[in-house]
């Protein structure tokens, strides 16, 4: 399975942008780049996915590097309620079942 | 509510006990997998399966024993566990052949005593 490397945490300011980033140098040509993100004592949550291009929605932004090898998620303006442990996961398609396989992930937390 | 809803959410049981957990999607997802959480460590994934069907096995002892009776629902069987499987026990859905997201219910709490 190939393999993502985040932080461990990071901190943000409320109503700031924040920037995860997100390393994975053993891509393959059929991963899809996910993004989770668990509140305490929840199941994770979907943020994001994407492939090659950049990809936008009403949660957050997935900017991806030109050779795949890395990528970030954008939080446009932090709330505390963004407050999280935030994944960044390769999913393969086309295989039996396209498994997540979940790893430390960035622990984000938000000041008032 | 996600669109995936687990019960119970909390669940105490002895360790000669048997117990179930169930899980149920109405989104149209083909997949469904059970995974662990344990206290501060990531998600481990259980079981897979893809139309009814379990597709993987992650050497998930016999005291565990998940059913699949159609691709809404998926039910663990838990049976004289110990304390140390006592974790939070969640289940997701999604369309298994393509790349888009997992939904994933709240879980449910397991303490094993």
């Amino acid at each position: 399975d190939a393999k993502t490397t985040q932080p461990n945490s990071m901190e943000s300011n409320e109503e700031e942008p924040v920037h995860l980033p997100c390393n994975h140098s053993t891509i393959s040509g059929t991963d899809y780049i996910h993004w989770y993100r668990q509140l305490p004592s929840q199941g994770p949550e979907y943020v994001i996915h994407g492939l090659t291009s950049n990809v936008n929605n009403r949660m957050a932004s997935l900017a991806i590097a030109e050779d795949r090898k890395s990528s970030t998620l954008i939080l446009h303006r932090a709330t505390l309620r963004d407050a999280a442990v935030y994944y960044c996961i390769l999913r393969p398609v086309y295989n039996q079942g396209g498994k997540l396989i979940f790893g430390q992930g960035t622990e984000l937390s938000v000041k008032p | 509510e996600t669109g995936v809803t687990q019960t119970p959410r909390h669940l105490v049981m002895g360790m000669t006990n048997k117990k179930s957990l169930k899980c149920e999607q109405h989104l149209g997802h083909n997949a469904m997998y059970w995974y662990k959480q344990s206290a501060k460590k990531p998600l481990e994934l259980m079981f897979v399966y893809n139309f009814k069907e379990q597709t993987e096995n992650n050497s998930v002892p016999s005291r565990f024993s998940p059913e699949c009776p159609n691709s809404s629902h998926l039910f663990l069987h838990l049976h004289t566990l110990q304390p140390e499987d006592s974790a939070l026990y969640l289940c997701a859905s999604s369309q298994g052949w393509t790349g888009d997201g997992y939904t994933f219910g709240s879980g449910t709490r397991l303490t094993v005593v």
